[in-house]
């Protein structure tokens, strides 16, 4: 089993729509989670960032983290076209550990 | 803040030529990366250094490749003899982990093919 586990898409959906999209992960010692967007040729680029349990919101976005599910999740409310993207989630034990990403999900948001 | 740079950004090399990868921090970071993309392994982390100390290199595919990071500010990945196989995004980033926060921010990437 992958520490980290991620639908890899793709995943259309139209615009406007609430978008969501998951991870599961393997060691319950993670405590850092994170998740980034990346365009085409393109760095991937911090998009939320979340220690321990709990949800988080900026913006159109919102990050839950399930610590007894061993899942993680993020939402885009109003999904536009520019959110076209593929979304890696990311995680780390600690501060000063190593970030393992996810494979990443593909999302295309139809105009 | 330049964020993190990397050169080249492409590279084309034959099959057996030395490649050097290079990549400057973002300044005050104390922790670097460098993770390979395909689209078949997707991010896949290949050594991370604290304070320019190799801390985990266990994602070095092999002995071709080797990194270094002799500063703060500058870092290199080489891979001696490249193979066609090598060819992928490579990606270095780079975290401020002293002020207790763990996310990494990416360079653009260097995108090398090896013929």
């Amino acid at each position: 089993q992958k520490e980290v586990e991620q639908d890899p898409g793709p995943l259309s959906v139209p615009e406007g729509a609430i978008v969501s999209l998951n991870c599961t992960y393997s060691n319950s010692a993670f405590q850092y989670f994170m998740w980034y967007r990346q365009y085409s040729r393109k760095g991937p680029e911090l998009l939320m960032y979340t220690y321990s349990s709990g949800n988080k919101e900026d913006g159109r976005f919102t990050a839950q983290v399930d610590k007894s599910s061993k899942y993680i999740s993020l939402f885009i409310r109003d999904s536009q076209p520019s959110d076209s993207a593929t979304y890696l989630c990311a995680m780390s034990l600690n501060r000063d550990d190593k970030i393992i990403f996810g494979k990443g999900t593909r999302l295309h948001i139809l105009p | 803040d330049a964020g993190v740079i990397q050169s080249p950004r492409h590279e084309v090399t034959e099959m057996g030529q030395e490649v050097t990868l290079r990549c400057k921090p973002i300044s005050g970071h104390n922790s670097l990366f460098w993770y390979r993309q395909t689209m078949m392994r997707g991010l896949e982390l290949l050594i991370y250094f604290n304070n320019n100390v190799p801390i985990d290199d266990s994602g070095m595919p092999e002995d071709r490749f080797s990194a270094k990071m002799p500063n703060a500010s500058f870092s290199t990945l080489k891979i001696q003899p490249s193979e066609p196989r090598d060819s992928a995004v490579y990606f270095c980033a780079s975290s401020q982990r002293i002020t207790g926060r763990a996310e990494a921010f990416f360079g653009q990437g260097t995108r090398l093919t090896v013929v």
